[in-house]
């Protein structure tokens, strides 16, 4: 069965950087676009990057651009989300999810808290 | 970027009642859009892909209808498990995939 399991999540202090990792198993990961999403505490989703199955394709959105950095590994079965620039407004929990062009599967989502 | 409104906020409903939520986009997205369950604590779960078609495992009781900038979801008979908050979201103007605001499924 299709299992995504995010890591990497912490507090971390205004301007700081962290580095998210979401492990894939029980699918053919190469063949798939993947996908970061982040859930405020109380908020809704959004959509913050996706990624192609080869990673020659990525976008972001507006909010992140230029201070979050998608890639993967397919032979690890990886994705990643480096995260520079912490503001307190990236706190979220956030999910990465397979995106065959919706949202497919989801992992359990990991919390980022940026704070002093 | 396309806009994404759901309606109502929160519904307040009786188990055993049909349930109906609204989605609204602000330009067409064709039938490119789903629905997700989230329950508190857990993550999102697809529950209609296509505007129309169940994903994987979902009871018959969710249905999905609309197309262009209106949607519908309905529960025909809600059961416990149920109660939840519903999100919709687009895929048809990439690389922007939106998502409405969601809509909370309270019990009356």
């Amino acid at each position: 069965q299709v299992q995504l399991v995010e890591s990497g999540g912490g507090l971390v202090k205004p301007g700081g950087s962290l580095r998210l990792s979401c492990a894939a198993s029980g699918f053919t990961f190469s063949d798939y676009y993947m996908s970061w999403i982040r859930q405020a505490p109380g908020k809704g989703l959004e959509w913050v990057s996706y990624i192609s199955s080869s990673g020659s394709t990525i976008y972001y959105a507006d909010s992140v651009k230029g201070r979050f950095t998608i890639s993967r590994d397919n032979a690890k079965n990886s994705l990643y989300l480096q995260m520079n620039s912490l503001r307190a407004e990236d706190t979220a929990v956030y999910y990465c999810a397979r995106l065959p062009s919706y949202f497919d599967y989801w992992g359990q989502g990991t919390l980022v808290t940026v704070s002093s | 970027e396309i806009v994404m409104t759901q309606s109502p906020a929160t519904l307040s409903v009786s188990p055993g009642e049909r349930a109906t939520l609204s989605c609204r986009a602000s330009q067409s997205v064709s039938s490119n859009l789903a629905w997700y369950q989230q329950k508190p604590g857990q993550a999102p779960r697809l529950l209609i892909y296509g505007a129309s078609t169940r994903a994987t495992g979902i009871p018959a009781r969710f249905s999905g209808s609309g197309s262009g900038t209106e949607f519908t979801l309905t529960i025909s008979s809600l059961q416990s498990e149920d109660f939840a908050v519903y999100y919709c979201q687009q895929y048809n103007n990439w690389p922007s995939l939106t998502f409405g605001g969601g809509t909370k499924v309270e019990i009356k």
